[in-house]
């Protein structure tokens, strides 16, 4: 099956800095990926919708200047969180649109923490 | 707009047992429903999905689904569970061919010996 890739699988940094997330569709091209977030024992709730070549659709709620999306390739899209606190730790994970067949594809997560 | 439903957050069955994982849906549009898998600090993986073709859908590792429009339900079942099946299960939509997907908020399923 298709392949898409997060880097890092787990970082670990100090509050107010900021760090970013890669996700990589290994062998197709996606024009739309996905990124959610995860707290422990709970649902993915879904963060934006990152579109290659034009701005990324937030969700409610969600802060977009916090939250940087960049999905400057069919390939590659990256979130960078800004200004890290210890209440944006969490399990975030992407997600690649496959258009044919069409599909979406999980990356395997990123665990963010931050002291 | 668009919901699920997962009834029990946890459900532990004896090896061997008959799985149930139960789903209920609702959305606008006419929906397309997945069940996912998640093993502990992994990224998520497609059991199966419903595209508005046949209503009784099967997946990997001996997974089924059926979609009951009349009940709104898309339930996962497994005849014999494996003690590899222990794992988080997400039941999901999308309105259609949009493939924005709402999650529910999970089923841990445990397999005891």
């Amino acid at each position: 099956g298709a392949v898409v890739s997060q880097h890092p699988s787990w970082v670990i940094c100090k509050s107010g800095t900021s760090v970013k997330i890669e996700c990589r569709s290994l062998d197709f091209q996606a024009t739309t990926m996905f990124w959610y977030r995860q707290f422990p024992k709970q649902s993915l709730m879904l963060m934006a919708t990152s579109n290659e070549g034009s701005k990324a659709t937030y969700e409610q709620g969600v802060e977009k200047d916090k939250f940087l999306i960049n999905h400057a390739s069919l390939t590659l899209s990256t979130l960078t969180v800004t200004s890290a606190h210890p209440e944006d730790s969490s399990f975030y994970i992407c997600s690649a649109d496959r258009q044919d067949p069409r599909e979406q594809y999980f990356g395997p997560g990123t665990r963010l923490t931050v002291t | 707009a668009q919901s699920v439903t997962q009834l029990g957050s946890h459900v532990s069955v004896s090896e061997g047992a008959l799985v149930l994982l139960r789903c209920n849906y609702s959305s606008s549009v006419p929906p397309y429903l997945f069940w996912y898998v998640q093993y502990p600090n992994q990224g998520l993986q497609l059991l199966l999905k419903y595209t508005s073709a046949a209503t009784l859908v099967k997946g990997i590792n001996g997974f089924e689904a059926e979609f009951k429009k009349s009940e709104t339900s898309f339930h996962l079942t497994k005849p014999s569970a494996h003690m590899s099946d222990a794992a988080e299960y997400f039941c999901a939509v999308s309105g259609g061919s949009n493939y924005k997907l709402t999650f529910g908020k999970g089923t841990l399923l445990t397999v005891n010996p």
